[in-house]
């Protein structure tokens, strides 16, 4: 599975949206892109996933570039409870989630 | 529906001792992995059981070893534990069965184990 790239931490602002970046540059035809997050002292949890297309679901949605090395994972309105650890994964035939040291958001009030 | 869970919480052993954790896999999950994250890292994969025969593994020394029984629970086993074993182990179940690169993961809230 190809690797990820994300910034290490960022910020945001309660009832703001967050744009979380994600670099993929040496993604394959086959390797879909998934998000999971991290909640402080629990398992990582599903956010969402995509192909090629922008995905929306109840928790963001994901926006994924024309040539897809890079994608988006957006919060449209940040809520202290999006506190966490988000991981940008790259999955194909393979069993294994590389997960990276993912990006941890930091919700102000 | 019953989410994944994992026992005991936490646990401390000492170094050269012997532990098994174990993982309970969501209803209808035939598919169980199993993950070392240490403190501020991301969750590394050790390995994966489908339908109880080993399906994949990291790269992890033989002394991590798994079974997984026919109602799909799993065990993790590690021997000779070192002090860097310590870790948050975790368990993710998925219905397998999935094509491709679409299978989602649950994960369990974690083993924390400390090796002293």
């Amino acid at each position: 599975d190809a690797k990820t790239t994300q910034p290490n931490s960022m910020e945001s602002n309660e009832e703001e949206p967050v744009h979380l970046p994600c670099n993929h540059s040496t993604i394959s035809g086959t390797d879909y892109i998934h998000w999971y997050r991290q909640l402080p002292s629990q398992g990582p949890e599903y956010v969402i996933h995509g192909l090629t297309s922008n995905v929306n679901n109840r928790m963001a949605s994901l926006a994924i570039a024309e040539d897809r090395k890079s994608s988006t994972l957006i919060l449209h309105r940040a809520t202290l409870r999006d506190a966490a650890v988000y991981y940008c994964i790259l999955r194909s035939t393979g069993n294994q989630f590389y997960f990276g040291t993912g990006t941890s958001l930091t919700v102000i009030p | 529906e019953t989410g994944v869970t994992q026992s005991p919480t936490h646990l401390i052993k000492t170094r050269g001792q012997q532990v098994t954790l174990r993982c309970s896999s969501q209803s209808g999950h035939n598919t169980v992995s199993w993950y070392q994250q240490a403190l501020g890292q991301g969750p590394q994969f050790i390995f994966q059981y489908y339908r109880e025969e080993e399906n994949g593994r990291g790269n992890f020394p033989p002394r991590f070893s798994g079974l997984q029984f026919p109602n799909y629970s799993s065990e993790l086993n590690v021997n000779a534990l070192e002090l860097d074993d310590s870790a948050l182990y975790l368990c993710a179940s998925s219905p397998g069965g999935v094509a491709g690169g679409q299978e989602t993961q649950y994960f369990g809230p974690g083993t924390r184990l400390l090796v002293l």
